[in-house]
């Protein structure tokens, strides 16, 4: 069974500064994907970046990245520079890769970490 | 852009009575999920259908079931809405041919009182 950990429930960040949102995952899955989303206060899910376990380069999207450390089983997200915007519970999730339809789609996701960005 | 949609935003209803969460994709994608959200829990899947009328279980399937009559619309059904079933249900979708991002609707808030 696969399991995503965030022992941060709650960030807090100065506008401007970089943050790093911590995940670690439990799989024997060798092939899964790594997600990160975003939930504003509006609710919707928005998904931020992605990692495939066989990806040897760490994923970046614009202001995020994701740093991947396999041997570790982390999947920490970094966001820099960070804007008032960003305030929002961020998710993180994965999923096994070899298959995609059936029981094998399914997102297991962590708790969440609240960030907060301050002036 | 891919669209998931979502009948309510809101939703009060009264203990014991049937609720119907109505989701509907507009991307032709053959996996459609619904998942609970609670505070501190995360999202929990609650039933996922890989296809038109299949479906199966997911981590939290008591008290609900679901209805997949036609591809682009996967429907949760309380049959006597509890108390317990309080929450925001958020339902999503993805395609089976390799994509990798699931996609998620707007998310309905369910006070059961």
């Amino acid at each position: 069974a696969q399991k995503i950990t965030q022992t941060q429930p709650g960030m807090f960040v100065q506008e401007k500064e970089a943050v790093t949102l911590d995940c670690t995952y439990d799989t024997s899955d060798q092939s899964y994907g790594l997600f990160w989303y975003k939930q504003p206060s509006s609710g919707e899910m928005i998904f931020l970046i992605y990692q495939g376990s066989y990806d040897e380069q760490n994923a970046t999207e614009g202001r995020y990245s994701l740093n991947f450390q396999k041997a570790r089983k982390s999947a920490n997200l970094v966001i820099s520079a960070s804007q008032l915007g960003d305030s929002a519970m961020y998710f993180c999730a994965m999923r096994e890769l070899y298959l995609y339809t059936g029981t094998a789609s399914k997102l297991t996701f962590g708790t969440g970490t609240r960030l907060q960005v301050t002036l | 852009d891919v669209k998931v949609t979502q009948s309510s935003r809101y939703l009060v209803k009264r203990t014991g009575e049937k609720v119907f969460l109505e989701c509907v994709q507009d991307m032709d994608h053959e996996n459609m999920f619904w998942y609970r959200q609670d505070p501190g829990l995360g999202l929990r899947l609650i039933y996922f259908s890989y296809d038109v009328k299949m479906k199966e279980k997911g981590d939290i399937p008591e008290g609900y079931s679901v209805s997949r009559e036609k591809k682009e619309r996967f429907s949760l059904i309380l049959e006597s809405a509890s108390t317990n079933q309080t929450s925001m249900y958020l339902c999503a979708s993805i395609s089976g041919s390799g994509s990798y991002e699931q996609y998620f609707g707007p998310g309905t808030r369910l006070t059961v009182t």
